[in-house]
């Protein structure tokens, strides 16, 4: 157990839906990391916070947004759903070194 | 803009025996950290080994070690008696900036 926590672990929607993916950190982590996976893929860098700034962002559509609130957990917000969205989702998180703990992803069904 | 490489998409090792995964990177950065991660069938992302570009010796984990070549931007995972559990893919990674760059992955079968 990585002591990263991700919900919900499966998410079935329609295309135009928005759903939000939700991570809490391990104890005392200040960084979150998000992460898309598609089909036996590697993995792509989303975006990252850092005690509830953000820090960087990566190939992150317009349609999608996170924020990292007070108590350190973070939400992905994805919006106007496409089939292509769907994906393994993951969220990472790091203290002050830079090895990233995983979640165990949410798997994203686009119907 | 910094690159990873795998360039074999599924290697087969008989169980007990070794093997080695490759992995090549690009960047123009002098100090960075280099990561091996494996994904089993349950999809976890599991930290096997991370090598420090500024340390001269190969990192090594139990049953894993590596084979930094700074100069030649190569960084391969050797697997010393495989086990069945090993079976998952593997995925060589660059930080950048706090930022993780990924290969496409490895698949890694043990024949019993």
């Amino acid at each position: 157990d990585s002591g990263v926590t991700q919900t919900p672990k499966h998410l079935i929607t329609a295309t135009g839906q928005r759903v939000t993916l939700r991570c809490s950190p391990r104890s005392g982590d200040l960084s979150v990391y998000w992460y898309q996976q598609s089909l036996d893929q590697g993995l792509q860098f989303l975006i990252q916070y850092y005690n509830g700034e953000e820090r960087a962002k990566g190939n992150i559509l317009e349609r999608f947004s996170a924020q990292q609130f007070p108590d350190l957990h973070s939400e992905l917000n994805l919006s106007s759903l496409e089939l292509g969205d769907s994906a393994l989702y993951f969220c990472a998180s790091s203290a002050s070194g830079n090895i990233q703990y995983f979640g165990a992803g949410t798997r994203l069904s686009v119907l | 803009a910094q690159t990873v490489t795998q360039s074999q998409p599924e290697m087969s090792v008989q169980e007990a025996e070794t093997v080695t995964l490759s992995c090549t990177y690009d960047t123009s950065e002098s100090d960075y950290y280099l990561f091996w991660y494996k994904q089993p069938p349950s999809r976890q992302m599991i930290l096997v080994i991370r090598q420090e570009a500024y340390k001269q010796q190969n990192a090594t984990e139990n049953r894993f070690s590596v084979n930094f070549q700074k100069a030649a931007k190569s960084f391969s995972l050797k697997i010393s008696d495989s086990q069945l559990g090993d079976a998952a893919m593997y995925f060589c990674a660059y930080d950048s900036n706090y930022q993780l760059i990924w290969g496409a992955g490895t698949k890694l079968i043990i024949k019993p």
